[in-house]
């Protein structure tokens, strides 16, 4: 495998399911990201994770949770979505912090689906 | 707050009718400016990162440059294949390394 890796890649779940997405990174790098990406708007972060260490929660519902046990890998636990929360979920990953522009590399995406 | 402006939001060409697309960003201070690439279901591919005004980044058909307040994606004689949305970000001088994406352009080129 090499670069950013997502799965599954499509998941439909109902508002009282629990559900994981899982993300690894092939890059050596440092610092993880989730994304959500709607239709018609800016991808929109959710969480940073910088040398396993959450650096950023962009004011995300409680109903999910992230987990970062190394820097390779990074879980977006999922609990008693809504309707609205349906849409692509994008992890990326980058170098981490050097003072310089980081360039962030993403994944193929998880499409969810909340019934 | 930051923010990334795009357009068009889509734009239809036919086969060899160059182009640009532009994204209008204002930030207090620019670390960098990013396009990627995504083609439908996907997520963003990485093309260029510019980084002062006056700079140019060239990948096969595709241009980008930099000014102070926008940068343009330049497409010179597209190809069917080059249809994706194009996606702009900027990632600001001062604190994290946090992107602030535009909401893209649609390119549609058709044979």
């Amino acid at each position: 495998e090499t670069g950013v890796t997502q799965t599954p890649r499509h998941l439909v779940m109902g508002m009282t399911n629990k559900k994981s997405l899982k993300c690894e990174q092939h890059l050596g790098h440092n610092a993880m990201y989730w994304y959500k990406q709607s239709a018609k708007k800016p991808l929109e972060l959710m969480f940073v994770y910088n040398f396993k260490e959450q650096t950023e929660n962009n004011s995300v519902p409680s109903r999910f949770s992230p987990e970062c046990p190394n820097s390779s890998h990074l879980f977006l636990h999922l609990h008693t979505l809504q309707p609205e929360d349906s849409a692509l979920y994008l992890c990326a990953s980058s170098q981490g912090w050097s003072g310089g522009t980081d360039t962030q590399y993403f994944g193929p995406g998880t499409r969810l689906t909340v019934l | 707050e930051d923010q990334v402006t795009q357009s068009p939001e889509a734009l239809r060409l036919q086969e060899g009718e160059s182009s640009s697309l532009n994204c209008s960003y204002t930030v207090s201070g620019l670390r960098g400016l990013f396009w990627y690439r995504q083609d439908p279901g996907k997520g963003p591919e990485f093309l260029f990162t510019l980084y002062s005004a006056g700079e140019e980044k060239e990948k096969e058909r595709l241009k980008a440059t930099l000014t102070k307040k926008e940068s343009f994606l330049h497409i010179t004689a597209p190809k069917p294949e080059d249809s994706a949305t194009y996606l702009c970000a900027v990632q600001e001088l001062e604190g994290a390394n946090n992107l602030f994406f535009g909401t893209g352009t649609r390119l549609t080129v058709i044979p």
